[in-house]
């Protein structure tokens, strides 16, 4: 089946730097998402990119769907302690009678303050 | 607005006991989804069900089984509980017309079997 690979695994990083993690497929998507994960809260989705090459912000984050449609990666510029939590990436190919999405294994950022 | 509610919140159960987890959303949403989610392995699907009265198998579906009797419900089955069920449970549930906008996540149901 489709394989996401999400790396790093985790990031120990210091307030105020910036963090970059990305995702590799061995398949094409049609449609990248990102979500966050806090501690004992569902994901909820951050950014959503439909198109080869599109690059998308939503406040300090900023995500790309590669060129090749099987990457994509978020950056989180000038990182805050509340940025604490498991970002996963996420791929989905619509149509058909699934459309279910594939998620990474996840990446856990911690921030020191 | 509630969107996802997932029922319990925490439950603990002893090997070979069974229960079934309650997810209701109120967003008139045709998909629904159980995944699993462990520690290093992501969210991982279990089944799903893209209308009301149907069920398929996800990735992991073994030990557990399904219904959707009603369209804002899904429920999830555990007949017999083993420790290797020991997760943290989540719903999700979209739109026929919103999977390009991903699913909506409940707040999850930690179990424990011991």
């Amino acid at each position: 089946g489709q394989q996401l690979n999400q790396s790093p695994q985790s990031m120990f990083i210091q307030e105020g730097e910036d963090v970059s993690m990305n995702c590799t497929s061995s398949s094409i998507f049609n449609t990248w998402l990102w979500y966050k994960q806090e501690p004992g809260e569902g994901p909820v989705l951050l950014i959503a990119l439909y198109k080869a090459g599109e690059l998308t912000s939503n406040g300090r984050l900023t995500a790309q769907f590669g060129i090749t449609r099987k990457d994509s990666f978020l950056n989180i510029s000038a990182s805050i302690p509340s940025d604490v939590g498991i970002y996963f990436c996420a791929g989905l190919n619509y149509g058909g009678s699934q459309g279910n999405l594939i998620f990474g294994k996840g990446t856990k950022l911690s921030v020191k303050p | 607005n509630a969107g996802v509610t997932q029922t319990p919140k925490f439950r603990v159960l002893k090997t070979g006991q069974s229960m079934t987890l309650l997810c209701a959303q109120d967003m008139n949403h045709e998909y629904m989804y159980w995944y699993r989610q462990d520690p290093g392995m992501g969210l991982r699907l279990i089944h799903y069900s893209v209308g009301e009265g149907t069920t398929a198998k996800g990735e992991v579906p073994d030990g557990y089984n399904v219904s959707r009797l009603k369209k804002q419900n899904f429920l999830l089955g555990l007949e017999s509980a083993a420790p290797s069920q020991t997760s943290v449970y989540f719903c999700a549930s979209t739109a026929r017309s919103g999977q390009l906008y991903g699913y909506t996540f409940g707040s999850g149901t930690r179990l424990t079997v011991v």
